[in-house]
């Protein structure tokens, strides 16, 4: 079963910028994993963000964007604001079946 | 407006089998491409997804648990039941389930824990 990594943690300073990616162990991560991403905070359940590379939900802030680079998914926050800090978890899909990543605890200080 | 709630037990003896049931409002099962998700989360740790029922009754489960899972869905009666046999206390956690669009998961519940212990 394929394993998708994320950075395990990240740390952006308020108004600031910051890139988060998620890379597939069977290579490069293209359109056609359809890459999500969603935000987890404490005690509640996941928030879908952005679905198939970089479109987002009606209810997604801007702030949020999605892209490929480097071969990774990505999900770049612009302009950080304290309410962003959470977990944030990437999913791939192969096929018929989804991985998860393992999450990147995002703080925001 | 897009609603999903599981119910279940809280608790399982392990080696027992744990039944949930995700009841949603605000779309059906019946309609092309739309498909309902279980997802877990142990205490701590990562997202796991366990399994996809689609409108046409195709169902996906994840290879290292796929012997033990089965879903099945009443869309006269708007909910999809999840079965996990065989529990450990490795599968205690919070249970999800979520409704699916084209290559996208966006509407979730808000989780159900289960705890396996004797």
């Amino acid at each position: 079963q394929a394993e998708v990594t994320q950075e395990p943690s990240l740390t952006v300073s308020p108004g600031g910028t910051v890139t988060l990616t998620c890379a597939s162990s069977t290579g490069a991560v293209s359109a056609a994993f359809y890459p999500n991403w969603f935000q987890q905070k404490p005690g509640q359940a996941p928030r879908a963000l952005i679905y198939s590379t970089r479109n987002k939900h009606s209810w997604t802030p801007a702030r949020f964007s999605g892209s490929l680079l480097g071969g990774k998914a990505a999900l770049t926050l612009s302009g950080a604001q304290p309410e962003d800090e959470a977990d944030y978890y990437c999913l791939l899909y192969y096929g018929g079946v989804v991985v998860f990543g393992g999450g990147t605890k995002l703080t925001v200080l | 407006q897009i609603t999903l709630r599981e119910s279940g037990p809280m608790l399982v003896k392990p080696t027992q089998t744990l039944t949930l049931t995700c009841n949603f409002s605000g779309f059906s099962l019946s309609t092309s491409g739309v498909s309902v998700a279980w997802i877990r989360q142990p205490p701590g740790k990562a997202l796991e997804w366990l399994a996809f029922i689609y409108w046409d009754d195709d169902k996906r489960y994840s290879p290292s648990l796929k012997s033990r899972l089965s879903v099945s869905m009443d869309t006269s009666k708007n909910h999809v039941v999840f079965t996990m046999t065989n529990m450990d206390p490795v599968d205690g956690g919070t249970y999800f389930c979520a409704h699916g669009g084209k290559s996208r998961l966006d509407y979730w519940s808000q989780g159900t824990l289960v705890t396996v212990s004797s």
